[in-house]
């Protein structure tokens, strides 16, 4: 299977200030058709989990512009600009390219 | 507004068998991939599996934990995805979400399923 794995695993960030999570893919992401099968979901507190970003740096419907995805390849990062008090949870990157689909770790992140 | 809703959990024995329905509204079912997806207590994600759309033969496939004992399926007319779980195990313990697209684009909020003796 395609391991992905998260940097770091938790981070405690002051409110209004950036943050940044690295997903690393032990397989190359990028398919034939052009296209990078990277996802960056958000699980808030006994919430079900959410898509944030598909296909390395495009927001889904309704995802604030403080997210922002960028990588290639294997290395990918999320940036949040200005992390919120919702923003509290637990954020996953999944490689949806090669089967199964796998997900990394998982970083929760907490306000300082 | 898409909807997805997942029933059919609860307290199963190990080694017997249980089915799990995601119901769905508020989109054209038959035009999607369904995944699912499950979470042991107080651990990360697993992708289950998934199943494409009738226009992609509704092929499937799934994680190495649950072949050969997991089998998905779909209901177009009924805009309904099932998991038939089989020989079930303590490891299968946890909660299981579907989800829309094999990406995860809408989530349910989730079904418990508890296997133990």
């Amino acid at each position: 299977d395609t391991v992905v794995t998260q940097t770091p695993l938790s981070l405690s960030v002051a409110a209004g200030q950036p943050a940044s999570i690295s997903c690393k893919s032990s397989q190359s992401l990028l398919h034939t058709d052009g296209k990078t099968y990277l996802y960056w979901y958000l699980q808030r507190p006994g919430q079900s989990p959410q898509l944030l970003i598909y296909e390395v740096s495009s927001r889904f419907s309704g995802v604030p512009d403080r997210f922002s995805g960028s990588g290639s390849g294997t290395d990918f990062t999320l940036k949040i600009s200005r992390v919120e008090a919702e923003d509290v949870g637990v954020f996953f990157c999944m490689q949806g390219l090669y089967l199964p689909y796998t997900f990394g770790q998982g970083t929760k992140l907490e306000i300082k | 507004d898409v909807r997805l809703v997942e029933s059919g959990g609860g307290l199963v024995q190990p080694g017997r068998s249980l089915r799990l329905s995601c119901t769905t509204s508020g989109f054209t079912f038959r035009n999607y991939a369904m995944a699912w997806v499950r979470q042991a207590p107080g651990k990360g994600l697993e992708w289950v599996g998934f199943i494409r759309s009738t226009k992609y033969g509704e092929t499937t496939g799934y994680a190495a934990s649950v072949n050969g004992r997991f089998t998905i399926s779909r209901d177009d007319s009924k805009s309904i995805a099932y998991l038939q779980m089989n020989s079930l195990k303590n490891e299968d313990t946890g909660v299981y979400y579907c989800t829309r697209g094999g990406y995860g684009t809408y989530w349910g909020q989730g079904t418990l399923l508890i296997v133990s003796s």
